[in-house]
This record gives structure tokens, sequence and C-alpha cells, in this order.
């Protein structure tokens, strides 16, 4: 299976910040893209799909450029409760399994 | 919401033990997973099942089999604990896909296996 690559991090910033993180992906016959978030002890839980024309959710704005094979994750007006590590998943290709990126670290301080 | 539960939270086993691990799901999904989570190596698939009998190998599957003789229990084996498989499993379950489409994946709570 091909891979999903991400910056481990960790992004420090302050309260109030818009961070930004891009996974890359290496199979460009990928069909499905997540970003799922996981706090510190416990398990990923979707934070959000992908879609070709975007999606956004509140401060959470994702994206994909399927031309240059990547993912992003813009979070505007970070709060303390954001810091957790955010996954990047592929999923498609030619295979049921999902190819998860070993994930983003993010700290927000106040 | 869809639930899934693994049997124990915490697990502590001597080398040389065999282990079992339950997973399960109450949502009818027909896609089961189990992960194991190291530091700085992120989540490894060890084995998947997309229906009732059938498992295929993932990235890390030796040390490991797996049992699925119903659609929502998918159990974990460890034949012969090591100190090297002490980490945290995860199971996850999703509905059926095509091989070009996965659904969202939904995680149970983990278990944290010490292999003393």
């Amino acid at each position: 299976r091909k891979e999903v690559e991400q910056d481990p991090g960790p992004f420090n910033v302050p309260e109030g910040a818009t961070v930004a993180f891009n996974c890359t992906y290496s199979n460009s016959a990928s069909q499905s893209f997540f970003w799922y978030r996981q706090d510190c002890r416990k398990e990923p839980k979707l934070l959000m799909s992908v879609y070709s024309s975007g999606n956004e959710d509140g401060r959470f704005t994702a994206q994909l450029n399927r031309a240059s094979q990547y993912i992003s994750l813009l979070i505007r007006d970070s709060k303390l409760s954001d810091s957790a590590t955010y996954l990047c998943v592929v999923n498609g290709g030619g295979s049921y399994i999902p190819t998860f990126g070993r994930g983003t670290s993010l700290i927000v301080h106040p | 919401d869809v639930k899934v539960t693994q049997s124990s939270r915490y697990l502590v086993k001597r080398t040389g033990e065999k282990v079992f691990l339950e997973c399960v799901q109450d949502m009818d999904h027909e896609n089961m997973f189990w992960y194991r989570q190291d530091p700085g190596l992120g989540l490894r698939l060890i084995y998947f099942s997309y229906d009732v009998k059938m498992k295929e190998k993932g990235d890390i599957p030796e040390g490991y089999s797996v049992s699925r003789e119903k659609k929502e229990r998918f159990s974990l084996i460890l034949e012969s604990a090591s100190t090297n498989q002490t980490s945290m499993y995860l199971c996850a379950s999703s509905p059926s896909g095509t091989a070009q489409r996965t659904d969202t994946q939904y995680f149970g709570p983990g278990t944290r296996l010490t292999v003393l």
C-alpha cells in the first residue's frame, strides 16, 4: 500500500491563531479522504471528510488538491480544546484498507 | 450512535501467555479492523475483516491471529505474548465499501496491553 505523510509537529500556537496542516498521499487513484482527531490516550474520532469541492465546518476547513496529491486542514481562531493529534486518512485506489498518516500534533497555549 | 466496545481498557499479561482481545460493534458494519498504536509509529494495521469468517493480513500480522465468527465480533489473538507486543490496541469498524471507497471508521476506546 502507498504512503500518507504528515509533519509530526508539534505545532505550538497561541489561542486565537490560525494554523494549517498538510498531508500528502502517493496513490493517485485514492478516492476518499478524511481528517480524524485523537486526544491524548483516547481513540481517533472523525473530524471531517474532505470532498473535491472542499468542506467547511465552523472554524475548520478541509481541502483536497488532487493535482499535487495533498489534503489540508485549516483551523481558525484556535481554542485550547483544539490541542490534539490530527490524523490524515486516505482510502480507496484499489484497496479496502484505509491508510493513516502518523499524525500532526497541535498544542494551543493561552 | 455507533458503538464499538473492547473487552478491556487495561491488561497485563506474562510472556508466553495466550491473549484474547475482543471487539464488538452494534451497527451491523461489514468491515472490522485491528490496529496497534505506538509512539512515533502511528496506527499500524494488524488484520482486517470484510465479512464473517473472512480476514486479510495488514502491515504487521506476525505473532497475531484473528477470528470473526459473527458479524458483530472481531477477536485478536496473541498466540504467545512477547514484550514487544506491549502496545495500545485499537479496534475499528466501518460500513461496507467498494474497493474504491471505504466509509468512515469508528474506533473502540482501546486496550492498553502490557506484557511482562
